[in-house]
């Protein structure tokens, strides 16, 4: 079955820091995502990604994140200055254009800011 | 502003035993549902979705239920098992595909 995977799956970073958390998409899929979810609480939405460029981003996805496919394969997520509060696990997912509504999710990449 | 969310933190159940998971929705603008199921340490797992002209989907051991009257969305699982034991989420989208989950809910299934 195929699954969306994501590296590193552990990632600690000294805060003002850059981090690319890296998400390889199920093949043939065309809409990309990102969430987070800080410990004990909801996921909650980042930025979303078609046809080259972002669709939508949340109140969160200010101007120290940025996503891209480099390679039209891997979709990353950057943080160029991480904080604190930017510790929390981050999901990518992704979803085919057809079949519904359905995202698939990946392992997610645990970030903790020190 | 809008938000989702669920009625009951914990959930326990003896395995074998039905559960019911509840949540309230407050975007009348939805258009689809989905329960996600998240094991420690994993990513959200899809379970099952409804759209909201139905009212009800079955599908294996699950059904979920909707209620667009007072927007209220359960999900059913019969016979439950301990590989249900988890935390569940109810998401809503519309139409723009972005999710928005409510706070989640932990199942546990005593054997």
């Amino acid at each position: 079955e195929p699954e969306v995977t994501q590296t590193p799956s552990h990632q600690v970073t000294q805060m003002g820091q850059e981090v690319i958390l890296r998400c390889v998409p199920i093949s043939n899929h065309l809409y990309f995502y990102w969430y987070r979810q800080i410990l004990g609480q909801k996921v909650e939405f980042l930025v979303s990604f078609y046809n080259n460029e972002i669709s939508e981003k949340s109140e969160i996805f200010d101007d120290q994140f940025s996503v891209e496919r480099p390679d039209g394969s891997n979709f990353t997520l950057k943080i160029r200055s991480t904080k604190l509060e930017d510790s929390a696990m981050y999901f990518c997912a992704t979803q085919g254009l057809a079949g519904g509504n359905e995202q698939f999710f990946g392992p997610g990449t645990r970030l903790t800011v020190l | 502003g809008e938000s989702v969310g669920l009625h009951l933190p914990t959930l326990s159940v003896q395995e074998g035993d039905n559960s019911i998971i509840n949540c309230a929705y407050s975007n009348s603008a939805s258009d689809y549902f989905i329960w996600y199921k998240q094991e420690s340490g994993k990513g959200p797992q899809f379970i099952i979705d409804i759209r909201s002209n139905m009212d009800k989907r079955q599908g294996q051991r699950v059904t979920v239920l909707l209620n667009k009257t007072v927007k209220h969305l359960s999900l059913q699982i019969a016979a439950t098992q301990p590989g249900d034991s988890a935390v569940y989420f109810c998401a809503e989208t519309h139409g723009n595909n972005r999710l928005a989950f409510g706070k989640g809910n932990q199942v546990v299934v005593i054997p």
